[in-house]
């Protein structure tokens, strides 16, 4: 089976930084992703990690441990515009590039 | 075009009817994805295309729904017998790099069944 699991939702304030947690437990592993969506929007594409470590661009960055089944978005200088649902997503193997996502944190970023 | 295009944005059915929800991927994109989403959830995988062929069609519910991509193109999703469980937004994808899992998304079809 697979399971993603992230916090329902977040509040912070502009300027400050926020890290959204994602723990996964699947059957196979071929990359977290990161996506972003504004209510009523389409989601778009944050970020990918295959490996563990961390990943940084700009003012996001992702950090995936593998052993863990855990991942975080870290995001600095906070903006009013990045009050949004913010998606954790599996790829589960290597035969299959679906992506299973999980039910998304929305974050409210306050003046 | 510049980007997905969904179409209809929006479809109001009554219980029972046939529903067709049509995608338009990014030109030269082989993959193709097909998800719903209700609200406050994330996109529930449905469906994926490489080409012409369903690489996937691991979520789809059950035999009510089918969805082809004749031409390795455009997609047509394909609700039957509609029930109310069944309103959500159909959200298509499709994707170029598989390697990097970015997928473009469009705006998505809305479909209420009343």
């Amino acid at each position: 089976g697979q399971n993603i699991d992230q916090p329902t939702e977040m509040t912070a304030t502009e300027g400050a930084i926020v890290q959204i947690n994602c723990t996964y437990q699947t059957s196979g592993f071929n990359g977290l992703f990161w996506y972003q969506q504004h209510a009523g929007e389409a989601p778009t594409f944050l970020s990918y990690n295959v490996l563990d470590g961390l990943e940084e661009k700009g003012r996001f960055s992702s950090f995936l441990s593998r052993s863990k089944g855990y991942s975080y978005l870290l995001l600095k200088e906070l903006q009013m515009k990045d009050s949004a649902s913010y998606l954790c997503a599996v790829r589960s193997s290597y035969n299959t590039d679906k992506l299973i996502f999980g039910t998304g944190t929305r974050l409210q970023v306050f003046p | 075009g510049a980007g997905v295009s969904q179409t209809p944005s929006n479809k109001v059915t009554e219980k029972g009817k046939y529903v067709e929800l049509r995608c338009d991927p990014i030109s030269g994109h082989t993959a193709l994805y097909w998800y719903r989403q209700s609200l406050g959830q994330g996109p529930e995988f449905l469906i994926y295309f490489q080409g012409t062929g369903a690489a996937d069609d691991s979520g789809l519910p059950n035999d009510r729904f089918f969805a082809v991509r004749p031409e390795g193109s455009v997609s047509t999703l394909k609700i039957q017998r509609t029930e109310r469980g069944d309103s959500a937004v159909y959200l298509c994808a499709s994707s170029r790099d598989t390697n990097t899992g970015e997928l473009f998304f469009g705006e998505g079809s809305r479909l209420t069944v009343l």
